[in-house]
C-alpha cells in the first residue's frame, strides 16, 4: 500500500484567508490529482499534474507537484465560503490504481 | 439525471446478511470501480473492471465480491456483511479513450451509505 499523508487533516479559517493543505508520500507517482467532495456527493476531479515540479492554476487555486513526484502541494488565496468541503489527493503509478490521500475538511466561515 | 447512479443510497443492515450495491452509469465509459470511504483513510479501492470481461482486486477486496452484468453496470456484494464493512462506498467511471490511465478522470456517484449492525 502507496500512504499519502495529507495535512493538516482538519482546517478551519475565515473567509479571505490564504490557505495551504499538503499531500505526502514516501512513493514516487507518475501523476496526482486532487479531488474536491462536498457533503452527500462523490469527489470531483479538480486539477491532474503529471510532471515533477509542475504548477497549475484554476482559478484562485494553485496545485504543485513536487520536483520528485513524490508530493504536492494545494493553495487557495482569498478562501470563499464555496470552498468548503473534502480536499483528496490521489496518486497513480505504472499500476492501474488510484491511491487516495487521508483527506483535509476545509471549513471557510463568513 | 445523473451520469453514474448508486442504489440503494442509505442501508442498515444485520452481521451476516448478504448485501448488494449497484452502480449504473449512462457515460459509457468502459471503465468502473468499487470504493470505500472511512474517515481519516481516504477512499480505497475494492475492485475495478476495464470492461465486461475484465474483473481485477484492489486494495482491500476481502470480504467483497462484484459483477459487471454489462458495460453500464457494476455490481458490488458483500457476502456475510461484518460491522467493520460499516462506511461510505462510492461506484466510478472513467474513459480509456482520454489518454493513459494516469490521467484519467475518475467521475463518482453519490454514495451508499451502509451500516452494518
Amino acid at each position: 500500500t502507496q500512504l499519502l499523508e495529507q495535512s493538516p487533516q482538519f482546517l478551519s479559517i475565515q473567509e479571505g484567508e490564504n490557505l495551504t493543505v499538503y499531500c505526502n508520500s514516501s512513493s514516487v507517482f507518475s501523476s496526482l490529482q486532487w479531488y474536491r467532495q462536498e457533503p452527500g456527493e462523490g469527489p470531483v476531479l479538480l486539477v491532474t499534474v503529471v510532471t515533477g515540479g509542475e504548477v497549475k492554476k484554476l482559478k484562485r487555486l494553485t496545485f504543485q507537484f513536487g520536483d520528485a513526484r513524490k508530493d504536492s502541494s494545494l493553495h487557495i488565496t482569498a478562501a470563499q465560503p464555496g470552498d468548503t468541503g473534502l480536499y483528496l489527493c490521489a496518486g497513480s503509478n505504472t499500476g492501474n490504481q488510484f491511491y487516495f490521500g487521508t483527506g483535509t475538511s476545509l471549513t471557510v466561515i463568513p | 439525471d445523473a451520469d453514474v447512479t448508486q442504489t440503494p443510497r442509505n442501508r442498515i443492515t444485520k452481521t451476516g446478511k448478504r448485501i448488494m450495491l449497484e452502480c449504473s452509469q449512462t457515460k459509457g465509459h468502459d471503465r468502473m470501480y468499487w470504493y470505500r470511504q472511512d474517515p481519516g483513510l481516504g477512499l480505497r479501492l475494492i475492485y475495478y473492471s476495464f470492461d465486461v470481461k475484465d474483473i481485477n482486486k484492489g486494495e482491500i477486496s476481502d470480504g467483497y465480491s462484484v459483477s459487471r452484468q454489462a458495460q453500464a453496470k457494476f455490481s458490488l456484494s458483500l457476502e456475510s456483511a461484518i460491522p467493520n464493512q460499516t462506511a461510505l462506498y462510492f461506484c466510478a467511471t472513467s474513459d480509456p479513450r482520454r489518454g493513459s490511465f494516469s490521467t484519467d478522470t475518475q467521475y463518482f456517484g453519490p454514495g451508499t451509505r451502509l451500516t452494518v449492525l
